[in-house]
């Protein structure tokens, strides 16, 4: 299957710094990734779809200004978690598809992030 | 919307022997896929068999299979075989295809696996 990279893996940081996630699909381009968080022992939530060169279309409830996206790139995107707090300490994890509505999506080895 | 049901929070099979694991799903969209994840202890997602709603035949991967009733709404993965490497939370996730979101997966609350030597 096609591969989906992540970084960093883990990452802990002080309440209000802002910390940024990687996505990239090493082995096929993906005009649309999307971000997913998942609490402990709980399903994966999806928090906003990621197309490249346009805006991210975020899920209900998601704080676009808080949680910041950029698609810059066909192999690329990132989440930005701004001035963080200790409740957005979670398990980020990405997923990219071709762009086909009948493609499979991969994922990324997700990102474990604790806020102090 | 759709909306993907796993009834079994936790599940114990014996190695070497076959397990199911349910899901089902509810959905307005005519055409759809169906899929099951595995996710280890270390996190990843890893994808492992692909059912589309108008696949006549039920699809197998290696000691993976889904038995797809669609009349019943169900795509139940079958693990035969079991390993201890199976050990794992197993989610059932849908993607309709078409309408808006068609590329967004919907994903049940998961099955916890755990394979008994």
């Amino acid at each position: 299957g096609a591969v989906v990279s992540q970084h960093p893996s883990r990452v802990i940081c002080k309440s209000g710094t802002s910390v940024k996630i990687e996505c990239r699909s090493l082995d096929f381009q993906a005009t649309t990734m999307f971000w997913y968080r998942q609490f402990p022992k709980q399903s994966l939530m999806l928090m906003a779809t990621s197309n490249e060169g346009s805006k991210a279309t975020y899920e209900q409830g998601v704080e676009k200004d808080k949680f910041l996206i950029n698609h810059a790139s066909l192999t690329l995107s990132t989440l930005t978690v701004t001035s963080a707090h200790p409740e957005d300490s979670s398990f980020y994890i990405c997923s990219a598809g071709g762009g086909s509505s009948t493609d499979t999506q991969y994922f990324g080895p997700g990102t474990r992030l604790t806020v102090l | 919307a759709q909306k993907i049901t796993q009834t079994q929070p936790g599940m114990f099979v014996q190695e070497k022997e076959a397990v199911t694991l349910d899901c089902t799903y509810d959905t307005s969209d005519p055409s759809y896929g169906l899929f099951w994840y595995k996710q280890p202890s270390s996190g990843e997602m890893i994808f492992l068999i692909y059912q589309g709603s108008y696949d006549q035949q039920n699809a197998t991967e290696g000691r993976y299979s889904l038995n797809f009733q669609k009349a019943r709404k169900s795509a139940n993965l079958v693990i035969s075989a079991s390993q201890l490497g199976d050990s794992a939370m197993y989610f059932c996730a849908m993607r309709p295809y078409s309408g808006a979101g068609s590329y967004q997966l919907t994903f049940g609350k998961g099955t916890k696996l755990s394979v008994i030597p």
